[in-house]
């Protein structure tokens, strides 16, 4: 079975900078999850998103925005970027929206902010 | 509000003997506890959680971890360290307050020595 994906693996931008990273979660998982894992700040919540609807948001700015799409996949946008969003953005899913649902991890896009 | 801590930046130990990560957590009604593993530039990879039961939660690659209500901790242990057990391992605790958040410690280094 098919784990989390996420793409692109490296994202290279420049300050003020639109940033998209995409996400798909495994098979048959309907929640969706965004966090940031900065230098010296740890992980970071972001977002939460449940069969198409933003459900939860971290404290972050709203230039950090997303979506999900129908077929359960994410996206991250990220507006006017910069120097402190260069970070791993990892992407989770889980089987539902069940408080103790285990969330699964993809293998994280590395934004890099110039 | 909700936390874990993870008192040790780094933990050493050698091949063989005993590995143990302490975790220890602070947060309103029952806690949902969870244990993640990375590897260097990849993502989280979990390994066990405890919602409710027996204190003692068996998880992936022969780690298992102790539930402790009255110390309020979740200490990681695996009987005989590999070499191949060196990562940054995470507690996180489910937020009541927040849904869909999980709340991470800050992560601790485990250095595994031939």
């Amino acid at each position: 079975e098919a784990g989390v994906t996420q793409s692109p693996t490296h994202l290279i931008k420049t300050r003020g900078q639109q940033a998209t990273l995409r996400c798909s979660p495994i098979s048959g998982h309907t929640s969706v999850y965004w966090y940031q894992q900065a230098l010296g700040l740890g992980l970071q919540f972001l977002l939460w998103y449940d069969e198409g609807e933003e459900r939860n948001r971290g404290n972050f700015p709203p230039r950090f925005s997303g979506r999900q799409f129908p077929n359960y996949s994410s996206e991250l946008n990220v507006n006017a970027l910069e120097l402190e969003d260069s970070a791993l953005y990892l992407c989770a899913s889980s089987l539902s929206n069940g408080y103790t649902d285990t969330q699964y991890f993809g293998p994280g896009t590395r934004l890099t902010v110039l | 509000a909700q936390s874990v801590a993870q008192p040790e930046d780094q933990v050493n130990v050698a091949e063989g003997n005993p590995l143990t990560v302490k975790c220890t957590y602070s947060v309103s009604g029952n806690p949902y506890l969870f244990w993640y593993v990375q590897y260097p530039n990849r993502g989280l990879q979990f390994l066990l959680k405890y919602i409710t039961g027996d204190n003692l939660v068996k998880g992936s690659y022969g780690f298992e971890a102790e539930f402790n209500k009255s110390q309020t901790s979740f200490h990681l242990k695996k009987p005989s360290a590999l070499v191949s057990d060196s990562a940054l391992y995470f507690c996180a605790v489910r937020d009541p307050d927040s849904w869909g958040k999980l709340q991470f410690g800050a992560g601790t280094q485990v250095v595994v020595t031939p």
